[in-house]
């Protein structure tokens, strides 16, 4: 079955430091992935997403590239704001399908 | 923008009871979902419903789950016997069309606290 592993977190950073959040993943197709992001108190929003092998999603400074070869979409954002705390799920689903299979989400706290 | 709305943003009921959790999708939407966290834990799959009936469910939609559309607005999870394990936060979704290219956008969620 499909399955996504995103890092451990939480992750703490301070303003303007670089943020890295691993995710791989394991899937029968051809999967597409998403970054979702939700903030205290709010619903699972989408941040990015690709498609396809070799896709990079972006959105708000945040990265992310779409590898088979390594089966990962690691999500990237050069330098990282107070604003930008939130918990991020890494997710897929197949092309054909609907159900989106999620990661364990990772808390990132970014300090003043 | 539009947006789904789910209320109410929290639920208490007793083990036994009956709860409906209630969603608006957005209203050009065809496809809807229903996902459920338990607190600490992965954000799971519960069904996916279009044209008035269920096109997929996992293995934790067993039958004391039902979901219905009732006026074409509307789209609700029904939990007949709530159990002490059913306590989560419940997100509902709905997407355009079915598929990886239609993002799901999601409600701000439901906490359901079974005592």
């Amino acid at each position: 079955g499909n399955s996504v592993t995103q890092m451990e977190g939480p992750v703490t950073l301070s303003e303007e430091a670089f943020l890295t959040i691993n995710c791989t993943y394991t899937a029968t197709g051809y999967p597409s992935l998403f970054w979702y992001v939700q903030y205290p108190g709010e619903g699972l929003q989408l941040l990015l997403k690709a498609t396809k092998a070799d896709d990079k999603g972006s959105n708000k400074g945040f990265e992310a590239t779409y590898r088979k070869e390594t089966t990962s979409f690691h999500l990237e954002k050069g330098s990282v704001q107070v604003s930008d705390s939130a918990v991020y799920f890494c997710a897929l689903t197949e092309t054909s399908g609907s159900r989106l299979t999620f990661g364990e989400g990772t808390q990132l706290t970014v300090n003043p | 923008e539009p947006e789904v709305t789910q209320t109410p943003s929290h639920q208490v009921t007793q083990m036994g009871q009956e709860v409906i959790l209630r969603c608006v999708p957005i209203s050009n939407h065809l496809y809807f979902y229903w996902y459920r966290q338990i607190l600490g834990q992965k954000v799971e799959f519960l069904v996916s419903f279009y044209n008035n009936e269920i096109s997929e469910k996992s293995e934790i939609f067993d039958d004391q789950f039902s979901v219905e559309r009732p006026d074409g607005s509307n789209f609700t999870l029904k939990i007949r016997s709530t159990k002490l394990e059913d306590s989560a936060m419940y997100f509902c979704a709905s997407s355009g069309n079915r598929g990886g290219n239609s993002p799901l956008h999601f409600g701000n969620g439901t906490r359901l606290t079974v005592t």
